[in-house]
């Protein structure tokens, strides 16, 4: 495997599920990151790790709940999600949070029912 | 907050066009980077170009090229003789506090 993988790459839950979302990079970065990309808008930053340490925490509601075991895995656990969470969520790395280029993965579109 | 903006949605060019998308960002940084990243269909978003806010040097790779000018705030990205294979949504993105801040995007649509 190269780059940044993502699973699964879609997903259909209820709204009284939980399920998680795994990013896996291969590239050496200690810097992992989540977006959410909805229909029409821009990214928005979900959240930052750096070192495995939570540094960016942009007011994302509590049902979402990132996990960095490791440098190279990050998670996104999802429950009792809203439809209007459904979009896709991407995830990236790169070699520092500080104006390095991001790799990002292929994404998983979500979608709430 | 110190937006970047991408004013053009969409574009639709017929294929060997030169399209240009536009880029203008704020900032009161003195140190910043410049980013502009390709998504095509499939979803994923790749990378394209790094430019450091000292470098205006102009920057070309094979059809592709861009425009630095700090005194307008702008970093303009040009597809020479464009391809279907172009077709994509285009991002422009500035760093920020170790964060990047993306425009929403331009559509580009290249037809045969």
């Amino acid at each position: 495997e190269t780059g940044v993988t993502q699973t699964p790459r879609h997903l259909v839950m209820g709204m009284t599920n939980k399920k998680s979302l795994k990013c896996e990079q291969h590239l050496g970065h200690n810097a992992m990151y989540w977006y959410k990309q909805s229909a029409k808008k821009p990214l928005e930053l979900m959240f930052v790790y750096s070192l495995e340490e939570r540094v960016e925490n942009n007011s994302v509601p509590s049902r979402f709940s990132p996990e960095c075991p490791n440098s190279s895995h990050l998670f996104l656990h999802l429950h009792t999600l809203q439809p209007e969470d459904s979009a896709l969520y991407l995830c990236a790395s790169s070699s520092g949070t500080s104006s390095y280029e991001q790799y990002f993965g292929p994404g998983t579109r979500l979608t709430v029912t | 907050a110190q937006k970047v903006t991408q004013a053009q949605t969409e574009i639709s060019v017929v294929e060997k066009e030169d399209v240009t998308l536009d880029c203008v960002y704020e900032t009161r940084d003195t140190t910043y980077y410049l980013f502009w990243y390709k998504q095509p269909p499939s979803g994923e978003l790749v990378f394209l170009i790094r430019r450091n806010s000292f470098d205006e040097q102009n920057e070309i790779s094979g059809r592709y090229s861009w425009n630095f000018q700090k005194s307008t705030s702008s970093f303009n990205f040009t597809i020479t003789a464009s391809q279907v294979v172009d077709s994509a949504v285009y991002f422009c993105a500035r760093s920020q506090g170790g964060k990047l801040i993306f425009g929403q995007g331009t559509e580009l649509s290249v037809k045969p």
